[in-house]
């Protein structure tokens, strides 16, 4: 099975601050990573997919980058409504694999 | 539009087996994969298995024994049935339609 190895585990930035979170993939996995954003009570909502492209509805001071196997999200300027925890998904082979998460908070 | 509901029964006994229906509407099931993710309490995202637009299936290998994913095309309907079920099963369940939309997800406990 492809191992996602998500860190940081708990981030917590300031408002308008860059944050960036990251997932390794334990084999190459291609462009086929998603990310999501999980509130609480709530259903997981994903926010990036294929490594860089944004999903609808989704602000763009969200992005996503890729080097090698190494995956990152970028928020660019930190709101209060991006509290949550995010997670990686690779979609590149079964079982798929989600990054065990992270949780952002607004210092 | 896209939405996905599950249903089922909220409380499951020690040993018993869990049945989950995914009622889908605004896609068809031939052409798109629906997949069961599970959360248990205050913990990470678990991909429990998934079916095709083929109606083939891939599961987690934790849980391939005692798992099973099925549909019903004709009635928009995906399934899922888990045995031999343990404390450490009670999550929420969700499905979701190639794991873009989500259903609002359904808490499962198993519990005496």
């Amino acid at each position: 099975d492809i191992q996602m190895t998500q860190s940081p585990a708990s981030l917590s930035a300031s408002l308008e601050e860059i944050v960036t979170i990251t997932c390794q993939a334990s084999q190459d996995i291609g462009n086929w990573l998603a990310w999501y954003q999980q509130k609480p009570g709530k259903s997981p909502q994903l926010l990036i997919y294929g490594a860089t492209s944004l999903a609808d509805g989704v602000p763009s001071r969200f992005s996503g980058s890729r080097s090698g196997t190494q995956y990152s999200l970028k928020i660019s300027r930190l709101q209060v409504e991006d509290i949550g925890i995010y997670y990686c998904l690779q979609a590149y082979s079964a079982p798929l694999t989600f990054g065990s998460g992270t949780k952002l908070e607004i210092k | 539009q896209v939405q996905l509901k599950e249903s089922g029964p909220g409380l499951v006994q020690p040993s018993q087996t869990l049945s989950l229906t995914c009622t889908v509407s605004g896609f068809s099931l031939t052409s798109n994969s629906v997949h069961w993710v599970r959360q248990p309490p205050g913990k990470g995202l678990e991909w429990m298995g998934g079916i095709w637009g083929d109606g083939s299936t891939d599961y987690n290998s934790a849980l391939k024994s005692r798992l099973s994913i099925s549909r019903d095309t004709s009635k928009s309907q995906v399934f899922l049935k888990m045995n031999s079920l343990q404390t450490d099963d009670t999550a929420i369940y969700f499905c979701t339609r190639w794991l873009a939309y989500w259903g609002q997800g359904t808490l499962v406990t198993v519990s005496s």
